[in-house]
């Protein structure tokens, strides 16, 4: 079965600084989606960025950034610039690419917090 | 607005009432899912259901039913409920390729 590892339950950073929140992940597939949500004290889910396994370029969304090894199945979130609303909790994910309902498994989260 | 809605989005109850979350989604996906998430536990798939008139096992499934009444609905019914049952509920969908959208949860309280 996959799964998925977040060893950092809790991170700080200073606003406008960067931060990377780490994630690895066990898989025997070899192609697979891999994501990022960010859960605010709001608790709505919030797709932050994925990443598909066969393509070797890191996702980039805004300020949002990956960093995917997939030898090392490794998918780290990197935050630039971070801003107070940047404050939550986020979640990696996996997902395999076959099959018509096949699940996301999360990690456990790490929980984000900015430093005005 | 297009989305995945849940109700109730609060409720509490006494050890052995039963109740249904509803969850229904207006974007004609065809897969659905029921998450629970707890303290330092992430979220953890309850049910899940591939289409209409379907449905499997999750990681977490002990306690709870579920009923894909049409594509949009899907509930999660406990029959008698357990405070290790308190939780935050969250149902999804997921069109054909990624995607997922996920509804605003449920705060579940047993006493």
């Amino acid at each position: 079965a996959q799964t998925v590892t977040q060893s950092q339950p809790e991170m700080s950073v200073q606003e406008a600084e960067t931060v990377t929140l780490s994630c690895t992940y066990d898989t025997s597939e070899s192609d697979y989606y891999l994501f990022w949500y960010k859960q605010p004290p709001s608790r709505q889910m919030i797709l932050v960025i994925r990443q598909e396994a066969y393509k070797q370029q890191n996702a980039t969304e805004n300020r949002f950034s990956v960093n995917f090894q997939k030898a090392a199945k490794s998918f780290s979130l990197k935050i630039s610039d971070s801003q107070l609303g940047d404050a939550a909790m986020y979640f990696c994910a996996y997902r395999r690419k076959q099959g018509g309902s096949e699940k996301l498994v999360f990690g456990k989260g790490t929980k984000l917090t900015v430093n005005p | 607005n297009a989305g995945v809605t849940q109700t109730p989005k609060f409720q509490v109850l006494k050890t052995g009432q039963s109740m249904t979350l509803q969850c229904a989604q207006d974007m004609n996906h065809n897969s659905m899912y029921w998450y629970r998430q707890d303290p330092g536990m992430g979220l953890r798939l309850i049910y899940y259901s591939a289409s209409e008139g379907t449905t499997d096992k999750g990681e977490v499934p002990n306690g709870y039913n579920v009923s894909r009444l049409n594509k949009r609905e899907f509930s999660l019914r406990l029959e008698s409920a357990a405070p290790s049952q308190t939780s935050v509920y969250f149902c999804a969908s997921r069109p054909s390729i990624e995607g997922y959208t996920f509804g605003s949860g449920t705060r579940l309280t047993v006493v």
